[in-house]
């Protein structure tokens, strides 16, 4: 079976300083992978998506990068952390939305960011 | 590109009244649809998926929901409410091509009083 392991589970990171979040997926190959990033009130903000190694799609322009080194491993990254960055980030993974089958998305627990 | 909207942003539910949790998408063709459940702290759990076939899926801890495609929308719905109901609930839309992204709704808040 499929599994998603997402780690640290909480950071406290001053500002200014890097950032390096991974997400790694057993039990499939050529997965989908996703970064949310969920702020109060805000609901789930899509912030990268990567359909194949090296291949990222940025959604919101700002301070994060992504990177997909390997098939089943998703890293989000930042050279230098701001306040805006604090909030709970969500890797996921989905099937392949065109072939219409295990098209749903997985996601892992969850790290809660504070940038202070 | 795709879109969800979740017109009510927290409502509160009697225990044992029934539930009906607003979605509308944007889509210019059929899309996936998802309906999530999130607890305080944790990741998201998939209640229901909508790909094809009958327009009223059944999901999981007694779920249902129904997609009416004139009306672009994807309500979740439960007869009767139990307290441990109380959570985050999203929607979410997936286009039906390869090398898309699933698109979230900003969620409904559920409170259950007693």
């Amino acid at each position: 079976s499929q599994t998603i392991h997402q780690w640290p589970a909480t950071l406290v990171q001053p500002v200014g300083s890097p950032l390096s979040l991974e997400c790694t997926v057993e039990g499939t190959s050529n997965p989908n992978l996703y970064w949310y990033r969920q702020a109060a009130g805000r609901g789930l903000q899509l912030l990268f998506y990567s359909v194949g190694i090296g291949q990222i799609s940025s959604e919101v322009p700002q301070n994060l990068s992504a990177s997909r080194p390997q098939d089943r491993q998703f890293i989000l990254s930042s050279k230098k952390l701001l306040l805006s960055d604090s909030g709970f980030y969500l890797c996921a993974w989905s099937g392949d939305l065109g072939r219409g089958s295990n098209t749903e998305a997985f996601f892992g627990q969850g790290t809660r960011l504070t940038v202070v | 590109a795709q879109s969800v909207t979740q017109p009510d942003i927290h409502i509160t539910v009697s225990e044992g009244a029934s539930l009906e949790l607003r979605c509308n998408y944007s889509y210019g063709a059929t899309p996936y649809l998802f309906w999530y459940v999130q607890s305080p702290g944790q990741g998201l759990q998939l209640l229901l998926k909508y790909f094809s076939g009958d327009t009223l899926v059944q999901g999981i801890k007694g779920f249902e929901a129904e997609f009416k495609r004139s009306q672009s929308s994807f309500n979740l719905r439960k007869p009767s409410v139990h307290w441990s109901d109380a959570a985050e609930y999203f929607c979410a839309v997936g286009a039906r091509q390869a090398g898309t992204a699933l698109i979230f709704g900003k969620g409904t808040t559920l409170s259950v009083s007693s």
